[in-house]
């Protein structure tokens, strides 16, 4: 059975920065592109980039590039989204979700919240 | 990057009517790579059609999927009481995987 099982919830000051992770099973992680998706709250969905785990050739959605880091290590099927600086307009519940036809496998979701 | 509008914004139905939604792209695109997602409060998404009109794993019949060009659109045939959710459209491809804005279909 294919799942992406995320990090749990983050509370997080400005400035902070943040890893948060998307752990795959089920299938061959390095055959598959991985996605981010943002959710702010009350909103829709956002594409934030994918990763092939295999190379880790990585894009980044226009609004992103720059603003977050993804990753993905193979030897442990894990996939990341990291922050340097966070913001509180990064407060969010981000996704990851398997690439093959659509995007077909779903985490549960990482909730992040940064105040002060 | 291709800019995806869906419509309408909110859909007010009773359940047994048919729901029809609407994904316009601002240019055309692959229908190759035209997805629907069903979203629910406090979950995450769900795949329901790819490829615009091929209903993903599990899906029931009554959804269906339709387009080309610039135009698409998820059909409801009757809707059941679970039905009731957010609905987005998604241009997939290796170089954007933009989301349209959902379009929320209520309880009438």
């Amino acid at each position: 059975e294919v799942q992406l099982v995320q990090s749990g919830a983050e509370v997080k000051k400005p400035g902070e920065s943040l890893k948060i992770s998307c752990k795959a099973s089920g299938y061959t992680f390095t055959n598959y592109w991985i996605g981010w998706v943002r959710q702010m709250p009350g909103k829709g969905l956002e594409w934030m980039g994918i990763i092939y785990p295999d190379d880790s050739d990585t894009r980044y959605g226009p609004s992103f590039q720059g603003q977050v880091t993804i990753s993905a290590d193979k030897s442990i099927g894990t996939a990341f989204l990291q922050w340097s600086s966070l913001k509180a307009s990064d407060t969010a519940t981000y996704y990851c979700a398997r690439l093959n036809t659509g995007m077909n496998y779903w985490g549960q979701g990482t909730l992040v919240t940064v105040s002060s | 990057e291709i800019v995806l509008t869906q419509s309408p914004g909110t859909l007010s139905l009773a359940p047994g009517e048919r729901a029809t939604l609407s994904c316009r792209a601002s240019q055309s695109v692959s229908s190759s790579f035209l997805a629907w997602y069903q979203q629910k409060p406090g979950q995450a998404p769900r795949l329901l059609i790819y490829g615009a009109s091929i209903r993903a794993t599990g899906i029931p019949d009554r959804f269906s999927g339709s387009g080309s060009g610039t135009d698409f659109t998820l059909t409801i045939s009757r809707l059941e009481p679970e039905d009731f959710a957010v609905y987005y459209c998604q241009l997939y491809d290796t170089s954007q995987f933009t989301f349209g804005p959902g379009t929320r279909v209520d309880i009438k």
